[in-house]
């Protein structure tokens, strides 16, 4: 079956600055790919999604990007804020008529310091 | 996206006993997914359960220790049979939206002492 390896497992950033979470899969067939915050106490929140038909996808201070060829996908945060706080899973899915059932990376706990 | 109401949001519950935690959708899904998010840990697909036929169960999840009942296309239940300390999670239900993302509920913390 799919599996997901997700690093660093924490990250620590000043105000400010960028943050990148990198994650690979094993299953070729995987073709989505979304990414969730998770606050303490919170359940998971979808904050950006990619398809394996597109490289990148932008909204705003978030970005994810997509090489199907080496079979990795990354997080990018610009600009962060203590509000980013939280711990960012990557997740991996094959689909068929539907995107089906999601495999998860480890999880990244990343901390932005004022 | 899909608003989810799960329930009970948490429970303290003694070794031996069991649990039914149960998902509402405010619309039609296909397919919903419950989920196992062990302390500090990432989640762990326990099965997928689709109306109208048995539930499917991942690597490491049985039937018997987690039954599944999928009634309608709106309500889903998960039981954690025969609890011990090991079964302290969080369990999650999540359903696939219109758009092709996921959506979680709220989870159900429990704690078996």
């Amino acid at each position: 079956g799919e599996n997901v390896e997700q690093h660093p497992s924490t990250l620590s950033v000043q105000e400010g600055d960028s943050a990148v979470i990198k994650c690979t899969y094993s299953d070729s067939a995987s073709n989505y790919f979304p990414w969730y915050k998770q606050e303490l106490g919170k359940r998971p929140q979808l904050i950006i999604d990619i398809r394996s038909n597109v490289g990148e996808k932008k909204d705003q201070r978030i970005a994810v990007t997509l090489n199907k060829t080496a079979k990795h996908f990354s997080l990018h945060i610009t600009e962060t804020q203590p509000e980013d706080s939280a711990v960012y899973f990557c997740a991996a899915s094959v689909g068929g008529t539907s995107y089906g059932k999601l495999t998860f990376g480890q999880g990244t706990i990343l901390t932005v310091h004022p | 996206s899909a608003v989810i109401s799960q329930k009970p949001s948490r429970d303290i519950c003694q070794r031996g006993t069991s649990l039914t935690i149960q998902c509402q959708v405010d619309s039609q899904v296909t397919m919903m997914f419950w989920y196992r998010q062990q302390p500090g840990q990432s989640l762990t697909l326990i099965a997928t359960a689709n109306q109208g036929s048995e539930a499917t169960y991942e690597s490491g999840f049985v039937i018997d220790k987690f039954p599944i009942s999928r009634p309608n296309l709106t309500f889903s239940t998960l039981t954690v049979s025969n609890m011990s300390p090991e079964d302290s999670s969080i369990y999650l239900c999540s359903v696939e939206d219109s758009g092709g993302g996921y959506t979680f509920g709220s989870g159900t913390r429990l704690t078996v002492v």
